[in-house]
């Protein structure tokens, strides 16, 4: 099956740093991907939706200059968190959706946990 | 706008016990429906889809059946097992709408004990 990947799996870092997770689709293309946020024992925020050659398109709430995207390739999205701060600790997953087995087909990653200390 | 309401846990269940998942959804029009797992820890796996009314989706012996005339998506499984134990989410989306959003509901936790 289809196979996303997120590097890292954990990350600890500084109040004021800034901090880069990828997400890769392993084995296809996609155009597409989407980065969620997810709060302890609670449910997945869309946050953006990242497009490939193109701007990411925001969710209503989220700050674009904090949570930068860059879709650089057909298998690799970026989201950097500038600036961070112990309330941007959290859990971060992509997905991405292979058309070739259906639009609706999505795969998630397995997670990047953000601790700010 | 379009949502989805799914029970709250968490569920606690003896192994071999019948589970039921309620899930319910507002939206314009005909959306795909899903059902995600979350093992500890993990990144969400799809457990099953259904992508028009009357369809059933069903996988590791979880199913669902497409209810149009209820807008309802309940998950089921016969007998559960320790391994079920996660957080299950219910999901819909448009095929045709751009980017696929993924509109999930609120998540249950269910935990099977031995």
């Amino acid at each position: 099956g289809a196979v996303v990947s997120q590097h890292p799996s954990w990350v600890i870092c500084k109040s004021g740093t800034s901090v880069k997770i990828e997400c890769r689709s392993l084995d296809f293309q996609a155009t597409t991907m989407f980065w969620y946020r997810q709060f302890p024992k609670q449910s997945l925020m869309l946050m953006a939706t990242s497009n490939e050659g193109s701007k990411a398109t925001y969710e209503q709430g989220v700050e674009k200059d904090k949570f930068l995207i860059n879709h650089a390739s057909l298998t690799l999205s970026t989201l950097t968190v500038t600036s961070a701060h112990p309330e941007d600790s959290s859990f971060y997953i992509c997905s991405a959706p292979e058309v070739a087995r259906g639009p609706y087909e999505q795969y998630f990653g397995p997670g990047t946990r953000l601790t700010v200390t | 706008g379009n949502s989805v309401t799914q029970m709250e846990g968490p569920v606690t269940l003896s192994e071999e016990a019948f589970l039921t998942i309620n899930c319910t959804y507002t939206a314009t029009g005909y959306p795909s429906l899903f059902w995600y797992v979350q093992y500890p820890g993990e990144g969400l796996q799809l457990l099953l889809k259904a992508t028009k009314a009357d369809d059933k989706g069903s996988n590791k012996g979880f199913e669902a059946t497409y209810r149009k005339e209820t807008t309802s998506f309940h998950l089921e499984k016969g007998s559960v097992q320790v391994s079920d134990s996660a957080v299950y989410f219910c999901a819909l989306n448009f095929v045709k709408a751009a980017g696929n959003k993924l509109t999930f509901g609120g998540g249950t936790r269910v935990l099977v004990k031995p």
